[in-house]
């Protein structure tokens, strides 16, 4: 199957910091990428749909200045955090569109301190 | 966006057949079933999906009721590496969205 890689696979960063999550698509173009969260003992929430060249469609409750997107090119898309608190800690995993299917990154842990 | 109910966990033995049920009673004629599992600390991978014939795969296999409202997801001879939290989603076929409930956890054991 077709391969997401997402980079960092963890990260500690300070409260009041940023943080930028990337995802790759590693052969194929993905013009439609997500963006989901996942907090411990739960299930994936999707956050938001990532759209290349044009501006993402967040998901209802998720804030769009606290969580930017960008998804500049057709095998890149990146989430920052901006602004990070220790309620930001989680385990942060994007897909890939390929036709029917979709493929996921291996997660990015978040903790915030 | 159809929703799906799943038993909470599953228990199977080791060698044997696990078979994970998942009722959509409100899919809509032109949406599919997916199935993907998640290992601790992992992504979720990909495992089948189907429209409205079984399907069958390296993996496993998908029966999907003749009414479309429930499937199963056969794993035919499970091991311990099969223990994981299996999810059946919808796809939406407005979105694009893969909408997760709260799976099945299998538990397989020796």
């Amino acid at each position: 199957g077709a391969v997401v890689s997402q980079h960092p696979s963890w990260v500690i960063c300070k409260s009041g910091t940023s943080v930028k999550i990337e995802c790759r698509s590693l052969d194929f173009q993905a013009t439609t990428m997500f963006w989901y969260r996942q907090f411990p003992k739960q299930s994936l929430m999707l956050m938001a749909t990532s759209n290349e060249g044009s501006k993402a469609t967040y998901e209802q409750g998720v804030e769009k200045d606290k969580f930017l997107i960008n998804h500049a090119s057709l095998t890149l898309s990146t989430l920052t955090v901006t602004s990070a608190h220790p309620e930001d800690s989680s385990f942060y995993i994007c897909s890939g569109q390929l036709n029917t299917e979709a493929f996921f990154g291996q997660g990015t842990r978040l903790t915030v301190v | 966006d159809a929703k799906t109910t799943q038993p909470t966990s599953m228990d199977c033995a080791e060698g044997r057949a696990a078979n994970l049920p998942c009722n959509h009673s409100t899919i809509s004629g032109n949406e599919y079933v997916y199935w993907y599992r998640q290992i601790h600390s992992q992504g979720p991978q990909y495992i089948i999906h189907g429209l409205k014939n079984n399907e069958t795969n390296e993996m496993a296999s998908l029966i999907i009721t003749e009414d479309r409202k429930s499937s199963t997801l056969i794993l035919p001879h499970a091991t311990l590496r099969d223990t994981a939290v299996y999810y059946c989603i919808v796809l939406s076929s407005n979105t694009g969205k893969l909408i997760f409930g709260q799976g099945t956890t299998l538990q397989v054991k020796p």
